[in-house]
């Protein structure tokens, strides 16, 4: 069974740009979440959708944002982009649904570098 | 208070005794509890899950969770330098709206 996918590893930005993320879960998962990872922070939330509904919303700006499709993949965007929004973002899928207490698998994350 | 709160560490421990890795929760109701692990570049890692009171064992690892003292651990035996990895403790409110929260990681060092 494939694991979470995310695309692309890296990536290089510049301020005030925009970027999207992009997180395929593992098959039958209808649950995605996102994280952001920072030395200093550590993982922090930042929203989780479910049957292309966001169902719970961490503390970050409204310049990020994200969205599922019918087939449950996930994209998550950044605009205007800061020097503190690098990090490593990671996608987690979970079954989701009344299987509430799953645990969830992380994709391996894109890095993303703003210069 | 952190909802979810580790200490970073590191934790050295050498090779083959146990390690402890410690995490408590403020959210009386949380239901879920995980242990991940995270080499370092890497993405975590599911380690253990446990729902209920007491003892689960998987191998090396047994995850503790008492929910009367709001305590959640992970033992590892007979550690091996492998185990070096930064240890995230997660829990998980009830309900399927509920997000899950992470400790911020306590960094394991096995020594030969």
């Amino acid at each position: 069974k494939a694991g979470v996918t995310q695309t692309p590893r890296y990536l290089i930005k510049t301020r005030g740009q925009q970027v999207t993320l992009s997180c395929s879960p593992i098959s039958g998962h209808r649950s995605v979440s996102w994280y952001q990872q920072t030395p200093g922070q550590g993982l922090q939330f930042l929203f989780e959708y479910f049957s292309e509904t966001q169902r719970n919303k961490g503390n970050f700006p409204g310049r990020f944002s994200g969205r599922q499709f019918s087939n449950s993949r996930s994209e998550m965007n950044v605009s205007t982009l800061e020097l503190g929004d690098s990090a490593l973002y990671l996608c987690a899928s979970s079954p989701g649904g009344g299987v509430s207490n799953q645990p969830q698998h992380f994709g391996d994350g894109t890095r993303l570098s703003i210069l | 208070q952190k909802e979810v709160e580790q200490n970073s560490g590191p934790l050295s421990v050498p090779e083959g005794a146990i390690a402890s890795l410690n995490c408590t929760y403020s959210d009386r109701v949380s239901q879920s509890f995980f242990w991940y692990r995270q080499y370092s570049g890497k993405s975590p890692e599911l380690i253990m899950s446990i729902y209920s009171n007491g003892d689960k064992e998987d191998g090396r690892f047994t995850a503790q969770l008492n929910k009367a003292s709001q305590y959640v651990s992970l033992l590892i035996r007979d550690s091996q330098p492998s185990d070096s990895a930064t240890y995230l403790c997660a829990v998980k409110g009830a309900g399927t709206a509920s997000k899950l929260t992470f400790g911020t990681g306590t960094r394991l060092q096995v020594t030969l």
